[in-house]
């Protein structure tokens, strides 16, 4: 089964440092997204991407963050100077068809802590 | 913005127990997914509906996409100790998906 694989699953960083989340989507997916969620909260969405530009963003997803996908096959999510209201799960998402029939594939997520 | 509520938030059944969730929202939605959490990891769809009044099964799991369009349940029948986790709803309007805040699930032996 093609599966979503995010890099690190735990990544602890200080305060105001940069960091860059990866994720490799499933090959033949042609829509990627970025989900968050905080410790015991829901999953909030942050951002889709499409043919190599944001097609939407939360407000969540403000100049602090932003997404590439440098080589056709990594997706990845920057966070310029981190907050402590930054740490949470961050998962990685694609789909074929922007989930309308075959939904949302998930990866298994990366931990991020800010301290 | 749109927004999910489900219910009930949490609940506590006996091994072999029938479940029942449900997801309702104030906007109308033209695609309901349904998701398992488990602890630490990413959540895997467990259905998907997109028409309105469809009921549709995944083995011990079955969902419907209610007529109104504004709310979805999930009934999971004969539990087992592998079904505990957190069950998020999923609705978009041919837009991203917005999740609900979850059901979580204790299986008791």
């Amino acid at each position: 089964e093609p599966e979503v694989t995010q890099t690190p699953s735990h990544q602890v960083t200080q305060m105001g440092q940069e960091v860059i989340l990866r994720c490799v989507p499933i090959s033949n997916h042609l829509y990627f997204y970025w989900y968050r969620q905080i410790l015991g909260q829901k999953v909030e969405f942050l951002v889709s991407f499409y043919n190599n530009e944001i097609s939407e963003k939360s407000e969540i997803f403000d100049d602090q963050f932003s997404v590439e996908r440098p080589d056709g096959s990594n997706f990845t999510l920057k966070i310029r100077s981190t907050k402590l209201e930054d740490s949470a799960m961050y998962f990685c998402a694609s789909t074929i068809d922007r989930g309308r029939v075959y939904g949302y594939t998930f990866g298994s997520g990366t931990r991020l802590t800010v301290v | 913005g749109q927004q999910l509520n489900q219910s009930p938030q949490s609940m506590f059944i006996q091994e072999g127990e029938d479940v029942s969730m449900n997801c309702t929202s104030s906007s109308i939605f033209n695609t309901w997914l349904w998701y398992k959490q488990d602890p630490g990891e990413g959540p895997v769809l467990l259905i998907a509906l997109y028409k309105a009044g469809e009921l549709t099964s995944n083995g011990r799991l079955t969902a419907q996409f209610g007529i109104t369009r504004k709310d979805s349940f999930l009934n999971i029948s004969a539990s087992i100790p592998s079904d505990v986790g957190i069950y998020f709803c999923a609705g978009s309007y041919g837009q991203n998906f917005v999740f609900g805040p979850g059901t979580r699930l204790s299986v008791l032996p």
